[in-house]
């Protein structure tokens, strides 16, 4: 099945650091990716869709200043948290779909951020 | 804010017993998908619904779509600890997820 990578699965940083993740698509080419915050014995939130070669599309009250999104090819997108603080400390996971609405996600490990 | 309701939010059965956990909208679904993930990892995909009054099965699990194509369930027969963890519903036109029903099953 449909393999998607996410590095780094876990990151423990000092507040004030800029942290990237990566979410690489191995066996098939993303026209789309997601990415999502979830906080403990909560669900998945949506925090923006990235489409290859554009600008990422922001939900409601996520600052796309602090968190970067770049989706420069098929098979890779990252997201940078930006001068991290404690209240950014979750569970990041990415998601990448091909071509169409009708195709389903495939979900990366995720990613544990930390920020002391 | 969540779009999609799921229900029961928690559940903990003995092992053997039936469930059934649900999933509903007030928009009517392009297709649908439930997902199930364990702590510390991503949500592994169980089942995409598309078809109004489809019904799937995957070994145990039988995943119903409703004639309207607003509300899915997912049915689990004699459930095994290995079933243990969150069940998630997405609607696919926007990505987005229900709350989620948490299932302990206790050997």
């Amino acid at each position: 099945g449909a393999v998607v990578s996410q590095h780094p699965s876990w990151v423990i940083c000092k507040s004030g650091t800029s942290v990237k993740i990566e979410c690489r698509s191995l066996d098939f080419q993303a026209t789309t990716m997601f990415w999502y915050r979830q906080f403990p014995k909560q669900s998945l939130m949506l925090m923006a869709t990235s489409n290859e070669g554009s600008k990422a599309t922001y939900e409601q009250g996520v600052e796309k200043d602090k968190f970067l999104i770049n989706h420069a090819s098929l098979t890779l997108s990252t997201l940078t948290v930006t001068s991290a603080h404690p209240e950014d400390s979750s569970f990041y996971i990415c998601s990448a779909r091909w071509d169409t609405k009708d195709q389903p996600q495939h979900f990366g490990d995720g990613t544990r951020l930390s920020i002391l | 804010t969540q779009l999609l309701e799921q229900s029961p939010q928690f559940l903990s059965i003995q092992e053997g017993e039936n469930l059934t956990v649900y999933c509903n909208s007030s928009s009517v679904f392009s297709s649908l998908q439930w997902y199930r993930q364990e702590p510390g990892e991503g949500p592994v995909l169980l089942v995409t619904v598309v078809t109004g009054g489809e019904v799937k099965k995957l070994k145990r699990l039988t995943f119903q779509f409703g004639d309207a194509r607003k509300d899915s369930s997912l049915h689990i027969t004699a459930a095994q600890p290995g079933d243990t963890g969150l069940y998630l519903c997405a609607r696919n036109n926007d990505m987005r997820f229900g709350a989620g029903t948490r299932l302990t099953v206790k050997p």
